[in-house]
């Protein structure tokens, strides 16, 4: 199993540029996540999803939109990028939505200029 | 909903030490606490985690403590190596099913 893969790696958007983050996982998992990791600020919650065509907000949704159309894929989608959407994005799923292991995918490094 | 907080932000340990990383939350419905460790440019991966009805957990080198009264838990690692360089990330899982993570604590072992 890939378990969660995220791609891209790296992207350098300029302010005002859209772009989706894509994130897929094949260990049927029902629970999707995705995060934004900025220095020295731990882990914010953008967006979940407890099954497809089933999303809701995190803590931090302005500037972020997403869709389920799958078990399988949870795109993050950037409307109008900010320099305040630097950071790391990270994407996880698990099982069930609480008390389990969320397992994360490699993380995508957006810097916006 | 929950707020944790983690402390300490960093941490220097010599090699064979013991490291102590405390968190607090607000939450009194949390019942589900991981840990997660997140080596320099990868992933986070748990490496232990407790439920509230559990008090402590062990798991080699490392351990866990749970203090529903005071909400607060703690990891430690003993006889620290240098593989225990990372940063470790504190969670709590409220009643909105949710993870909270704390800000983490970036531990050295010096060898």
């Amino acid at each position: 199993n890939a378990g969660v893969t995220q791609t891209p790696k790296f992207r350098i958007l300029k302010i005002g540029q859209s772009m989706t983050l894509q994130c897929t996982q094949d260990m049927n998992h029902n629970y999707m996540y995705w995060y934004r990791q900025d220095p020295g600020m731990g882990l914010k919650l953008i967006y979940y999803s407890v099954g497809a065509g089933i999303t809701d907000k995190g803590e931090v949704p302005n500037g972020y939109n997403v869709s389920r159309s799958t078990t399988e894929d949870f795109p993050l989608r950037l409307e109008l990028a900010a320099p305040s959407q630097t950071s790391v994005y990270f994407c996880a799923s698990s099982y069930r939505v609480a008390e389990a292991e969320q397992f994360f995918g490699p993380g995508t490094r957006l810097t916006v200029l | 909903g929950e707020n944790v907080e983690q402390h300490p932000s960093t941490l220097s340990v010599q090699e064979g030490d013991s490291a102590v990383i405390k968190c607090t939350y607000s939450d009194s419905a949390s019942n589900y606490f991981p840990w997660y460790k997140q080596e320099l440019g990868k992933r986070p991966q748990l490496i232990i985690d407790i439920r509230s009805n559990v008090g402590e957990k062990k798991d080699q080198r490392i351990a866990v403590t749970l203090n529903k009264t005071a909400k607060h838990f703690s990891l430690h690692i003993t006889e620290t190596q240098p593989e225990d360089s990372a940063v470790y990330f504190c969670a709590a899982s409220g009643a909105d099913y949710k993870l909270s993570f704390g800000a983490g604590t970036t531990v050295t072992v010096r060898a």
